[in-house]
């Protein structure tokens, strides 16, 4: 199952809502997960099950959709919050994560 | 305190063998889904395998025959037998936790992970 993350990157300013987008090539319900990853660190889990914040992650990040559409939207930019974000199924085996969308601060 | 850490990592010639472990705290490897990711410089996270508590074992495309993963009981890690090594397994590998719904790893998702640890095929 391959995952397309829209856009690559991005440059929004602090306090913009912003928008990314996993499409999948073919349905996986609501099994996909999100992470975050700041430079030169390991992944940090945000979400799972489409919608389901992890714990301790802040309540800015908010996840949606099923089937082959999911969206991850970050409600207020924060500095802290520059990073690239990747999408993750386990629909079925192989386990595929979408290439990545980086994020900047304008 | 939950906490994974890799070793093992180095350069390596192609065609030859390394072996990565995961020195896990915090939980017990043998009640728990333990898996591989990796990611090669500038590029993105690829899966390459993992371990159900039950023993089962799954791999990616990429390493199915030259690569296995096993776990220790013993001394709660979970190792990466790595053979045959090309120049494309450069990368940074993260060992972490696949969490599964009881009876299905349908729809699992990895938390918590290690730091990694750099693996360079290079002559």
């Amino acid at each position: 199952i391959q995952l397309t993350q829209s856009p690559s990157s991005l440059s929004p300013s602090v306090g913009d809502r912003v928008t990314i987008t996993c499409r999948a090539s073919q349905g996986i319900s609501s099994f996909l997960a999100w992470y975050q990853q700041k430079p030169g660190k390991a992944p940090k889990l945000l979400i799972y099950a489409a919608s389901t914040l992890q714990s301790g992650v802040p309540s800015r990040f908010r996840g949606s959709g099923s089937g082959t559409d999911f969206t991850l939207t970050i409600s207020s930019l924060q500095p802290e919050d520059v990073a690239t974000y990747y999408c993750q199924q386990l629909n079925s085996y192989p386990i595929t994560f979408g290439q990545g969308t980086r994020l900047e601060i304008k | 305190e939950v906490q994974l850490v890799e070793t093992g990592g180095g350069l390596i010639q192609p065609g030859g063998s390394l072996r990565l472990s995961c020195a896990v705290s915090g939980f017990t490897v043998n009640s728990n889904y333990m898996s591989w990711v990796r990611q090669a410089p500038g590029r993105g996270l690829e899966w390459v395998s993992v371990i159900y508590s039950g023993g089962s074992t799954y791999y990616a495309d990429s390493v199915k025959g030259r690569f296995s993963i096993s776990r220790d009981n013993s001394k709660n890690t979970v190792d990466l037998q790595m053979n045959s090594l090309r120049a494309e397994d450069t990368a940074m590998y993260y060992c972490a936790r696949l969490n599964c719904y009881p009876g299905s790893c349908q729809g699992g998702w990895f938390d918590p992970w290690g730091q990694g640890t750099l693996v360079t095929v290079s002559s």
